[in-house]
């Protein structure tokens, strides 16, 4: 079966640090990935996604990028925290764009 | 562009009660809908989705929904309710063509009490 990993689980860092946060998936190969961030314990905003290695597409302009180093992870990165990006953030996997999306566990940062 | 509407911000039901929680949608073409809960802390567990075919869909935990193309609603139902599926629930929706992503509503917060 699948499984996707996501850490750290929480995140506590000053304004003007650096990000990085990874995201795994097991048990599959070859999918598509997402990173969404989730304010204030409600609405979803998608910022990458990505259909193969080096294959990333950004939703909305922003502080974050994101990489795919390896065909089965997803790295969400910063050089400079703001405290706008503060949040949960949801990574989450699909096997083709068409199918049904399955998230992890998410990751909570705090900027101060 | 692909949206969705969740009109209810919470829903409140008694156990052992039917519950609906609504959704409704707006996108190019034939949809592709899908429900999601989401747990305190946690990520999106998902429930259901409605690609083709039969219009009342089944999933897990017992819920279903009904889509209605003429009403573009896609509802989510239980007959009866748990305490335990007080959650955050989330309607999603795709088209064929265009964004590889989901485009997610606002969220239901459900509340069943004992």
């Amino acid at each position: 079966s699948q499984t996707i990993h996501q850490w750290p689980a929480t995140l506590v860092q000053p304004v003007g640090s650096p990000l990085s946060l990874e995201c795994t998936v097991e048990g599959t190969s070859n999918p598509n990935l997402y990173w969404y961030r989730q304010a204030a314990g409600r609405g979803l905003q998608l910022l990458f996604y990505s259909v193969g290695i080096g294959q990333i597409s950004s939703e909305v302009p922003q502080n974050l990028s994101a990489s795919r180093p390896q065909d089965r992870q997803f790295i969400l990165s910063s050089k400079k925290l703001l405290l706008s990006d503060s949040g949960f953030y949801l990574c989450a996997w699909s096997k083709g764009t068409y199918n049904e999306q399955f998230f992890g566990p998410g990751t909570r940062l705090t900027v101060l | 562009a692909q949206s969705v509407a969740q009109p209810e911000d919470q829903v409140n039901v008694a156990e052992g009660n039917p519950l609906t929680v609504k959704c409704t949608y707006s996108v190019s073409g034939n949809p592709y809908l899908f429900w999601y809960v989401q747990y305190p802390n946690r990520g999106l567990q998902f429930l259901l989705k409605y690609i083709t075919g039969d219009n009342l869909v089944k999933g897990s935990y017992g819920f279903e929904a009904e889509f209605n193309k003429s009403q573009t609603s896609f509802h989510l139902k239980k007959p009866s309710a748990l305490v335990s599926d007080s959650a955050l629930y989330f309607c999603a929706v795709r088209d064929y063509t265009g964004r590889r992503a989901l485009t997610f509503g606002s969220g239901t917060r459900l509340q069943v009490q004992p």
